[in-house]
C-alpha cells in the first residue's frame, strides 16, 4: 500500500500570499498517477489536478502541480478568499487508491 | 448536468446490513469507472471500492474486504455498495464519485450519504 503524508497539517496565509503544500508518497508513484482535490466545509471534494500537474477543467491557472516519483507539490499562486479550505492528495497508481491525511489552509 | 445522488445511508446497528444507491445523470454512465470513498467525522478521505465500466475490474480496501460488495448498473444508470456485517469505525460521509477512466482522478462527486453504525 502507498502510502501518502501530506505536510504541514495547516497553512496559515493571508489572502495574496502563495501556498505550497506537499504530498509524499512511501514508495513511487507510477506514471505520475496523483490528484489533488480541494475540500471546503460541508461540501464534496472538488478535483483540482490529476496526473500530477494537469488541472482539470474549470479550475483557475493559480493552481498549479508538479513533482514525480515520491515528492508532489501544489502551489496556490495568490491566495483568494475562496480557497481557503482542506487540500487533499490521491494515488491511484495501484489499488488501495490511498489520500493523504489532508492539509487545511487557513487565514492568518 | 452531470450529477451524482447518493442513498440509503441511516443509522443501523453493528452486524447489521446497508445498502447505498448512487444514481447518475447527464453522462454516458456506462463509459466509466465508478467509486465509493468515504470520510468519517473530522477526518480525511478514504477510498473504499472501485468499480470499472463492465464491472470487470473490481478492487475493495482492506477494511471493508469481504463485507462490502460493489456492483453497478448500467441499464439502470446506477451504481451500488452493499454493506454488512458493519462495524462502528464504519460511520461515516459515503461519497460516489467518477472517473474519466480506471486509473484516474474523480472528476465528479456526489454529495454524499450517512452511515452511522451504532448501538
Amino acid at each position: 500500500e502507498i502510502v501518502l503524508t501530506q505536510s504541514p497539517g495547516t497553512l496559515s496565509l493571508s489572502p495574496g500570499e502563495r501556498a505550497t503544500l506537499s504530498c509524499r508518497a512511501s514508495q513511487s508513484v507510477a506514471s505520475n498517477y496523483l490528484a489533488w482535490y480541494q475540500q471546503k466545509p460541508g461540501q464534496a471534494p472538488r478535483l483540482l489536478i490529476y496526473a500530477a500537474s494537469t488541472r482539470a477543467t474549470g479550475i483557475p491557472d493559480r493552481f498549479s502541480g508538479s513533482g514525480s516519483g515520491t515528492d508532489f507539490t501544489l502551489t496556490i499562486s495568490r491566495l483568494e478568499p475562496d480557497d481557503f479550505a482542506v487540500y487533499h492528495c490521491q494515488q491511484y497508481t495501484s489499488s488501495p487508491h490511498t489520500f493523504g491525511q489532508g492539509t487545511k489552509v487557513e487565514i492568518k | 448536468e452531470v450529477q451524482l445522488v447518493e442513498s440509503g445511508g441511516g443509522l443501523v446497528q453493528p452486524g447489521r446490513s446497508l445498502r447505498l444507491s448512487c444514481a447518475a445523470s447527464g453522462f454516458i454512465f456506462d463509459d466509466y469507472a465508478m467509486h465509493w470513498v468515504r470520510q468519517a467525522p473530522g477526518k480525511g478521505l478514504a477510498w473504499v471500492s472501485s468499480i470499472s465500466w463492465d464491472s470487470g475490474i473490481i478492487d475493495y480496501a482492506d477494511s471493508v474486504k469481504g463485507r462490502f460488495t460493489i456492483s453497478r448498473d448500467n441499464a439502470k444508470n446506477s451504481l451500488y455498495l452493499q454493506m454488512n456485517n458493519l462495524r462502528p469505525e464504519d460511520t461515516a460521509l459515503y461519497f460516489c464519485t467518477k472517473t474519466t477512466a480506471y486509473y484516474s482522478g474523480m472528476d465528479v462527486w456526489g454529495q454524499g450519504t450517512t452511515v452511522i453504525v451504532s448501538s
